[in-house]
């Protein structure tokens, strides 16, 4: 059962464009987080989310959590090259089990 | 800025062999973890520490695993007899609270 499901899996854009990443679980999750991970590497903490409709921003990088803590969402106002990557979403649900999300693959056209 | 270091980098063993796989968390940090992620699939959890005991486990981390603190500094996975699907990145992250994990740059365990 794949408890967080992100969307889009795979998305391509052009330099400058906006984008909206969505991360959604039928689950409540206690906390969120989002990560980038580069190929070969561990996942980077970007943020973490804790409180229902949260918004927590970092620089161009917008992530909201929704107001019943089941879904979460990462937007980028104009993308840059070096936006390119895995963001991944996970957090812990009520259960204290910790997942991650499908993952999405951000790839910046210059 | 403090980090996460893994060692090795990268770990060739055969099939049946005994790895540990080594972490130094954060000096601080207070909650342990194990994540592995196969080639081409999402990351997995596998365990999380705290306190010199296990907190949480996933289905994944059978008694073919184990883990420890031998000391301030170290964290382990022991994978006791290997197999060809024990092949992955092996990940380890800490925390000074629940909410927020910093990873390593990973394991790769290649079982021949």
């Amino acid at each position: 059962t794949q408890l967080l499901e992100q969307s889009p899996q795979f998305l391509s854009i052009q330099e400058g464009e906006n984008l909206t990443v969505y991360c959604n679980s039928s689950s409540v999750f206690s906390s969120l987080q989002w990560y980038r991970q580069e190929p070969g590497e561990g996942p980077v903490l970007l943020v973490t989310v804790v409180t229902g409709g949260e918004v927590k921003k970092l620089k161009r990088l917008t992530f909201q959590f929704g107001d019943a803590r089941k879904d979460s969402s990462l937007h980028i106002t104009a993308a840059q090259p070096g936006d390119t990557g895995l963001y991944l979403c996970a957090g812990w649900d009520t259960g204290n089990q910790f997942y991650f999300g499908t993952g999405t693959s951000l790839t910046v056209i210059p | 800025e403090p980090e996460v270091t893994q060692t090795p980098s990268h770990q060739v063993t055969q099939m049946g062999q005994e790895v540990i796989l080594r972490c130094v968390p954060i000096s601080n940090h207070l909650y342990f973890y194990w994540y592995r992620q196969i080639l081409g699939q999402k990351v997995e959890f596998l365990v999380s520490f705290y306190n010199n005991e296990i907190s949480e486990k996933s289905e994944i981390f059978d008694d073919q695993f184990s883990v420890e603190r031998p000391d301030g500094s170290n964290f382990t996975l022991k994978i006791r007899s290997t197999k060809l699907e024990d092949s992955a990145m092996y990940f380890c992250a800490s925390s000074p609270t629940t909410y927020i994990q910093y990873f390593g740059a990973g394991t790769r365990l290649s079982v021949l």
